[in-house]
């Protein structure tokens, strides 16, 4: 099982860049959450999608961020224009349906850094 | 609103046991998920509580009381390795699913 995979690991450039993170999840998960976490608020919940579907996307910050989910396999969260403050690190995780017990799995992040 | 609450950080020596508390505040519960987060990795999952009482599973083990709003994770034999952050996080209901809201974490340090 190859878990959830999420490129780039790191990514650093200049503000008023767009940045694409973007995340394999799981196969035969149907549930892909996107989240940041900071020093100052935690880990915080984004976006998720119920196949292949945005089901709660009130954690996106503002207009600057979105997300899609074009496929099962594939989501992208993308940042236009990025400032300082968005400098995080961006986790996705997969699941089976939220309506189970069944725990999230996590990709390793994208460490974030916005200059 | 929801408030999920956790000691910011806790130490503890090797071979002991330490106990992390979780209290939330919320409406919609239905579950609630310790899990282990290690300096720059991701978070891997530990238990899983939704029925009052204890959960066990080897060294560690996850309480939940619903009435009280509260929960534990236990550490038995404390190891150098358990040095993390743990995450509390309670499930609650969203868009007709039910979606894990996560607290701040716990960072717990092993020390010999």
């Amino acid at each position: 099982d190859a878990g959830v995979i999420q490129s780039p690991r790191h990514e650093v450039t200049e503000m008023g860049q767009e940045v694409t993170l973007r995340c394999k999840p799981i196969s035969g998960h149907n549930s892909l959450f996107w989240y940041r976490q900071t020093m100052m608020r935690g880990l915080e919940l984004l976006i998720y999608f119920n196949n292949n579907v945005p089901i709660d996307d009130s954690g996106m910050p503002e207009d600057r961020f979105s997300a899609k989910m074009p496929n099962a396999s594939f989501s992208t969260l993308k940042i236009q224009p990025s400032e300082p403050r968005d400098s995080a690190v961006y986790f996705c995780a997969s699941s089976f349906s939220p309506g189970s017990n069944q725990p999230q799995h996590f990709g390793d992040g994208t460490r974030l850094s916005i200059l | 609103g929801q408030n999920i609450d956790q000691p910011t950080e806790m130490t503890a020596t090797e071979g002991a046991i330490v106990q992390i508390n979780c209290t939330y505040q919320t409406s919609g519960f239905n579950g609630l998920f310790w899990y282990q987060q290690h300096a720059g990795e991701a978070p891997t999952f530990l238990s899983y509580n939704v029925l009052d009482g204890l959960e066990e599973k080897g060294r560690f083990s996850s309480f939940l009381s619903r009435s009280k709003g509260y929960s534990y994770l236990l550490l038995k034999e404390l190891q150098m390795k358990d040095s993390a952050s743990y995450l509390c996080a309670v499930r609650l209901a969203s868009g007709g699913s039910y979606i894990p809201t996560f607290g701040r974490g716990t960072s717990l340090i092993v020390h010999p």
